[in-house]
């Protein structure tokens, strides 16, 4: 079945370095892969989203690539800032138009 | 305001009673779903309906019934809670094609004594 996997379940960083969060995944449909950010008591909400084979997409300074032939989909960013603090989901959707998510990680950015 | 909204926020029952969830989304879209977030944040889709009609249900125990009146809300019905249901109920609505965004509404938390 369709799944996702994050390996990184807790990453704390200092402020100003740079993150890349994993993510892949299992499909034998077209993929569309999704990032979703949730802060604090907060709902998810979107970061990026992508379906384009080897084309980077950015948003708010985040930045990812969909690899088709690794199935791979890992977020990044060049300079992360303490309101990065938040828990971080990969997401896929396929022809049943649901989202199955990963496990998750958390980003802790300290001063 | 255009958004997903969620009553109640929280909820406390017993073991064995029955609770309603209600969800709204004033975002004009055709597709709604229920997710739930358990203790350890892991996010699991339960329920997606399309204007009203079930589309995917999940493996989800039968005593979780969702309703829906019309395509802007979707509610959730629990018949007899059990202490696993604890967790947070998160709704979304998007158009309903696989490349569009989900936005969720602030979800409603249970807390089965």
């Amino acid at each position: 079945g369709d799944s996702v996997t994050q390996t990184e379940g807790l990453v704390t960083l200092t402020k100003g370095l740079p993150v890349m969060l994993n993510c892949t995944y299992q499909t034998t449909y077209s993929p569309f892969l999704f990032w979703y950010v949730q802060h604090l008591n907060e709902a998810p909400k979107l970061l990026l989203k992508s379906s384009t084979d080897n084309k980077r997409t950015e948003h708010q300074g985040f930045y990812a690539t969909l690899h088709k032939s690794s199935s791979s989909f890992h977020l990044q960013k060049s300079s992360v800032q303490l309101s990065d603090s938040a828990l971080y989901f990969c997401a896929l959707s396929t022809n049943y138009n649901v989202l199955y998510f990963g496990s998750g990680t958390k980003l802790t950015v300290e001063p | 305001e255009t958004a997903v909204f969620q009553t109640p926020n929280y909820h406390v029952t017993q073991v064995g009673n029955e609770v309603s969830f209600n969800c709204k989304q004033t975002l004009g879209h055709d597709t709604m779903y229920w997710y739930k977030q358990d203790s350890k944040k892991l996010l699991k889709i339960m329920f997606s309906y399309n204007n009203k009609q079930l589309i995917v249900n999940e493996t989800v125990p039968r005593r979780f019934s969702p309703q829906s009146s019309d395509k802007a809300h979707l509610n959730l019905r629990i018949k007899s809670v059990e202490p696993e249901d604890s967790a947070v109920y998160l709704c979304a609505s998007s158009a309903g094609g696989a490349q569009d965004t989900q936005y969720f509404g602030p979800g409603t938390r249970l807390l089965v004594l």
